[in-house]
């Protein structure tokens, strides 16, 4: 499998305040990027995601800025809320996501009331 | 629509015995599936790919004598753990990609296998 380097590996953030989790690949052919939310003993559940033609998406608090150039990604959790405490794991895939995701390491992030 | 039911969600057995994970794909066919295996406060670690009616491609370092990987229809992809040891306890979670054309993947809730 191919590499998706992902950091911090934790992060403490106080409520209101901006997250960002950052990713890097080498894999060219990777063309989609998804960032997956997980609880404990639950499955990743699909935060957001974007297709390497478009350098930015936001839905509602989230945000995904994308760097083909750089074959950096990363994501942007606003207004930080306790809720949003989780691991977050961003991925990538190629095939127009019919290959199986290779995961990046995970960032545990905390949010303090 | 496209979710994919697994079961059990949680299990407990004893060394030596087999267990049988099941994934269902309830309102779609999955063609194939993927099985990832998390251990604790790590990441998703691919397994295996099943397709169906063909053999499971393995990824490296996984004994596939070990995991049985079955894709006999279109709904229902199994993993069965034989022999388990204490080793293999972890969160195992299947996936498959969604369909009609749109992108990303439906994922079970995972099992979590404890080996006593």
């Amino acid at each position: 499998q191919q590499q998706v380097k992902q950091s911090p590996q934790s992060l403490i953030v106080q409520k209101g305040g901006i997250s960002i989790i950052n990713c890097a690949y080498e894999n060219t052919a990777f063309d989609y990027f998804p960032w997956y939310q997980q609880f404990p003993g639950k499955g990743p559940a699909l935060l957001i995601a974007i297709r390497p033609d478009v350098s930015e998406k936001k839905e509602g608090r989230f945000t995904i800025s994308f760097n083909k150039s750089a074959k950096q990604f990363s994501l942007h959790i606003m207004d930080s809320q306790p809720g949003d405490s989780a691991t977050y794991f961003c991925a990538a895939s190629m095939d127009t996501g019919r290959r199986a995701l290779t995961f990046g390491s995970g960032t545990r992030l905390q949010v303090q009331p | 629509g496209a979710v994919v039911s697994q079961h059990p969600s949680r299990v407990i057995c004893k060394s030596g015995t087999s267990v049988k994970i099941e994934c269902r794909s309830l309102d779609f066919q999955a063609t194939t599936m993927f099985w990832y295996r998390q251990f604790p406060k790590k990441s998703l670690m691919l397994m295996a790919t099943s397709n169906e009616g063909s053999k499971a491609t393995y990824e490296q370092g996984v004994e596939k004598d070990k995991f049985l990987i079955n894709h006999a229809s279109l709904t229902l992809s199994t993993l069965t753990v034989t022999s388990a040891h204490p080793e293999d306890s972890s969160f195992y979670i299947c996936s498959a990609p969604r369909q009609g054309g749109y992108y990303g993947y439906t994922f079970g809730s995972g099992t979590r296998l404890t080996v006593v």
